[in-house]
């Protein structure tokens, strides 16, 4: 079956511009989280969202990133005035239902931003 | 707060030699523990984890992770390397009852062929 997407799969961008970056998580899974890598460095926790429960974002760097989940589906990572430290590579991955079930992860959107 | 720690950046290890992967958590009560695999140029791959049970927990590819709850540890084991199984190793961590998962820095496993 499909996987999680995203996209677009690169985007460069000049800073002070705001940037969406889009996932599709699994049909079905309730649970989809957005996480960031930065070049040698682990991955580093953004944003949860559960069901129709309030996202966890205590993960969110700045008041210039902000994420939302339409439907319970797909889901939008904004980056208002983008500066060049947001340049990273930014994950989403989905599961079930969250707590225990195992993460799926989509292919990534590379941000450079100039 | 939870975390979770992987003291090595890089691990090289001999084709054919047993390998280990190092991983430490912290966290409130009982823990959740996961192993994922980067491959270059590819997304994260779940490899195994422990819920509850059998503290040894048998994964894709054929690797093992033991739960240690004495040591707090989470360590990532193959019998037998193969150049193959070069990659990125993150370990994470989620505490019973809390939303989100911590993942460690990531491990580079290098195996010479």
């Amino acid at each position: 079956g499909a996987g999680v997407s995203q996209s677009p799969s690169n985007k460069v961008t000049e800073k002070g511009k705001d940037v969406e970056l889009r996932c599709d998580p699994i049909s079905g899974h309730t649970a989809l989280y957005w996480y960031r890598q930065s070049l040698g460095q682990g991955l580093e926790f953004l944003i949860y969202f559960q069901g129709n429960s309030a996202p966890d974002k205590s993960g969110l760097p700045s008041d210039r990133f902000s994420a939302e989940r339409t439907g319970g589906s797909v889901s939008t990572l904004t980056i208002q005035r983008t500066q060049q430290e947001d340049s990273a590579v930014y994950l989403c991955a989905s599961s079930l239902e969250g707590r225990t079930d195992t993460q799926y992860f989509g292919p990534g959107t590379r941000l450079t931003v100039l | 707060a939870q975390s979770v720690a992987q003291p090595e950046d890089q691990v090289n290890v001999a084709e054919g030699n047993p390998l280990t992967v190092k991983c430490t958590y912290s966290v409130s009560g009982n823990p959740y523990l996961f192993w994922y695999v980067q491959y270059p140029n590819r997304g994260l791959q779940f490899l195994l984890k422990y819920i509850t049970g059998d503290n040894l927990v048998k994964g894709s590819y054929g690797f093992e992770a033991e739960f240690n709850k004495s040591q707090t540890s989470f360590h990532l084991k193959k019998p037998s390397a193969l150049v193959s199984d070069s990659a990125l190793y993150f370990c994470a961590v989620r505490a019973l009852g809390a939303s989100k998962i911590i993942f460690g820095s990531g491990t580079r496993l290098s195996i010479r062929p």
